[in-house]
């Protein structure tokens, strides 16, 4: 157990949706990062948040979007779904989002699409 | 831009014996950090070790080693006696400022 949790951990929906998905970093822990883990893409750098501040954004679709909140959770937002879409999403949590931070990842949710 | 490249799709290997996975990769950074996680049937993803550029010495976890070779921009996985619980997918990654670029992956199935 890595101390992140993720909720919830399969979620299915139609296309056209919109979903959020949840995660809690380790107590302790400032940054979150969100990645995409699909079979075609394989693991993608989605973003990342530092203490509630965006600080790096990688291949994050514009139909996506995140925050991090002042208890420093983060919530993963995807609208207008596309079967595509269909994924696991992993979140990761870190001590201060330094490059050569240990990132801890959680369970992952896993998104299905129809 | 940072790319990381496993060249090995799938690999196995009989219990106890010694594996190596390889991984090269690309970056303009100078200093950087590598890793190896290992995700097993689970999808859990696990950190098996790291090591940062500028260390010449070569990191070590219990039956995990590395072989860096900077200049070639090589990071090789050695599994030494190797255990059914070792099959797992494992993937290198790179991070030389603020994400994690992940390679595609090595299927390692262990076998008894």
């Amino acid at each position: 157990d890595s101390g992140v949790t993720q909720t919830p951990k399969h979620l299915i929906t139609a296309t056209g949706q919109r979903v959020t998905l949840r995660c809690s970093p380790r107590s302790g822990d400032l940054s979150v990062y969100w990645y995409q883990q699909s079979l075609d893409q394989g693991l993608q750098f989605l973003i990342q948040y530092y203490n509630g501040e965006e600080r790096a954004k990688g291949n994050i679709l514009e139909r996506f979007s995140a925050q991090q909140f002042p208890d420093l959770h983060s919530e993963l937002n995807l609208s207008s779904l596309e079967l595509g879409d269909s994924a696991l999403y992993f979140c990761a949590s870190s001590v201060a989002g330094a490059f050569f931070d240990e990132q801890f990842f959680g369970p992952g949710t896993r998104l299905t699409v129809l | 831009a940072q790319t990381v490249t496993q060249s090995q799709p799938e690999m196995s290997v009989q219990e106890a014996e010694t594996v190596t996975l390889s991984c090269t990769y690309d970056t303009s950074e100078n200093n950087y950090y590598l890793f190896w996680y290992k995700q097993p049937p689970s999808r859990q993803m696990i950190l098996v070790i790291r090591q940062e550029a500028y260390k010449q010495q070569n990191a070590t976890e219990n039956r995990f080693s590395v072989n860096f070779q900077k200049a070639a921009k090589s990071f090789s996985l050695k599994i030494s006696d190797s255990q059914l619980g070792d099959t797992a997918m494992y993937f290198c990654a790179l991070n030389a400022g603020n994400m994690l670029t992940f390679g595609g992956g090595t299927r390692l199935m262990v076998k008894p």
